[in-house]
């Protein structure tokens, strides 16, 4: 079990391009998590899984967004268009699901995305 | 609607001192809570968490925490701080209806002085 693992650590793009971040959840849970942190504020939910269910998004998921987990175990987000202010720190998480969800999760070391 | 509000958006303290950072929550139903920590550049770690056990809650690196239901509060303490203590601290608040969707503070960032 190597935990949760994002990639790339850092992602530099130019306004309007198209990016995409992987995460990889622990192997055996099946709840994921999309978060968006903004410099000096807390994480934000931005959407989640249950296995490759999407269940909820949060309203803070434009259009531009888009999240998919096709087999249930790893997951991708994508940004369209890019703009500024997506410029963030994005955390993924993963939890076993279920009752035990709402113990708290293994978070990821994050894709930090500057749009320049 | 559940909420969480840290007071004190930075704290300083000696190494060696107590250590206390503040966190309040609201919430309609009864709340699992959370402290997690973020080092630069890195992800969030898990410090302790309330799930409606025992009210004080021990946690890693020497952090416990008390849940009060009465004043709606759980502060983070730390009997004598490190250096390696220095990061954000964030408290956070599940939404429950087991979503594991949490709501969490701005943060704490905490100041170690030598």
């Amino acid at each position: 079990d190597t935990g949760v693992s994002q990639d790339p650590r850092h992602k530099i793009t130019k306004r309007g391009q198209n990016v995409t971040f992987r995460c990889d959840p622990i192997s055996e849970h099946n709840r994921l998590y999309w978060y968006r942190q903004t410099l000096g504020q807390g994480p934000e939910f931005l959407t989640y899984f249950q296995n490759e269910a999407q269940l909820e998004k949060s309203r803070l998921l434009s259009d531009r967004f888009s999240a998919e987990r096709p087999k249930g175990s790893f997951s991708t987000l994508e940004i369209q268009r890019t703009e500024q202010g997506d410029s963030a720190m994005y955390l993924c998480a993963s939890s076993p699901g279920g009752g035990t969800a709402n113990y708290g999760y293994t978070f990821g070391s994050g894709t930090r995305l500057t749009v320049v | 609607a559940q909420s969480v509000t840290q007071l004190g958006s930075h704290v300083s303290v000696s190494e060696g001192a107590l250590v206390l950072l503040r966190c309040n929550y609201s919430s309609s139903v009864p709340p699992y809570l959370f402290w997690y920590v973020q080092y630069p550049n890195q992800g969030l770690q898990l410090l302790l968490k309330y799930t409606s056990a025992a009210t004080l809650v021990k946690g890693i690196n020497g952090f416990e925490a008390e849940f009060k239901k009465s004043e709606t509060s759980f502060h983070l303490t730390k009997p004598s701080a490190h250096m390696r203590d220095a990061a954000e601290y964030f408290c956070a608040v599940s939404v429950g209806s087991n979503t594991g969707k949490l709501i969490f503070g701005q943060g704490t960032t905490l100041q170690v002085k030598p």
